[in-house]
């Protein structure tokens, strides 16, 4: 139980364009995300907190206009870079909380903006 | 100081040896614990959770909790080559935007042969 898929495992795309990334919950319904975000070396970094149903919730100092979060169903929330620049290339990690506390990881999105 | 504080190793036991990784965390209100264990490359996969003081055992895995200390320890017995990775240690923290997980930077384990 608990697994969790995000699509697409890596992503190549120009200057200037957006990506979206989805995050599935597979055997489970997930009321709460999570994106992350982690640079070569770094720890996880948490960007927001997406919430079935209701506005994502973004750290300080995340462009909430830049990465837009949509969680519209109880299994799938969306991560969309909007024009996105070489410095967005990362490794963007969703996680969904499946018992009170625990999250489950996706495999992760790695993605490079040339 | 930081939330979750991890040595970054790298750590270097020899293969069947009892591997020790250690956090120390700053919010005496957290309540919940965990360990990922991160491949490089890949994401983190959970692999021990823990929530009162003492010692919980799973397999070769055992978390150790000092709520008083502010201290999570990770125990690995007979430790095997596969077992070499990135751990982390993250705590839960209930703030105004809800419960989170704040993570260490995690620990480099390398088990040699």
């Amino acid at each position: 139980g608990a697994v969790v898929s995000q699509h697409p495992s890596w992503v190549i795309c120009k200057s200037g364009t957006s990506v979206k990334i989805e995050c599935r919950s597979l055997d489970f319904q997930a009321t709460t995300m999570f994106w992350y975000r982690q640079f070569p070396k770094q720890s996880l970094m948490l960007m927001a907190t997406s919430n079935e149903g209701s506005k994502a919730t973004y750290e300080q100092g995340v462009e909430k206009d830049k990465f837009l979060i949509n969680h519209a169903s109880l299994t799938l929330s969306t991560l969309t870079v909007t024009s996105a620049h070489p410095e967005d290339s990362s490794f963007y990690i969703c996680s969904a909380r499946y018992r009170p506390y625990e999250q489950y990881f996706g495999p992760g999105t790695r993605l490079t903006v040339t | 100081q930081k939330e979750v504080e991890q040595n970054s190793g790298p750590l270097s036991v020899p293969e069947g040896a009892i591997a020790s990784l250690n956090c120390t965390y700053s919010d005496r209100g957290s309540q919940s614990f965990f360990w990922y264990r991160q491949y490089s490359g890949k994401s983190p996969e959970l692999i021990m959770s823990i929530y009162s003081n003492g010692d919980k055992e799973d397999g070769r895995f055992t978390a150790q909790l000092n709520k008083a200390s502010q201290y999570v320890s990770l125990l690995i017995r007979d430790s095997q080559p596969s077992d070499s990775a990135t751990y982390l240690c993250a705590v839960n923290r209930v703030t105004g935007g809800g419960n989170k997980l704040t993570f260490g930077t995690g620990t480099q384990l390398k088990v040699e042969l």
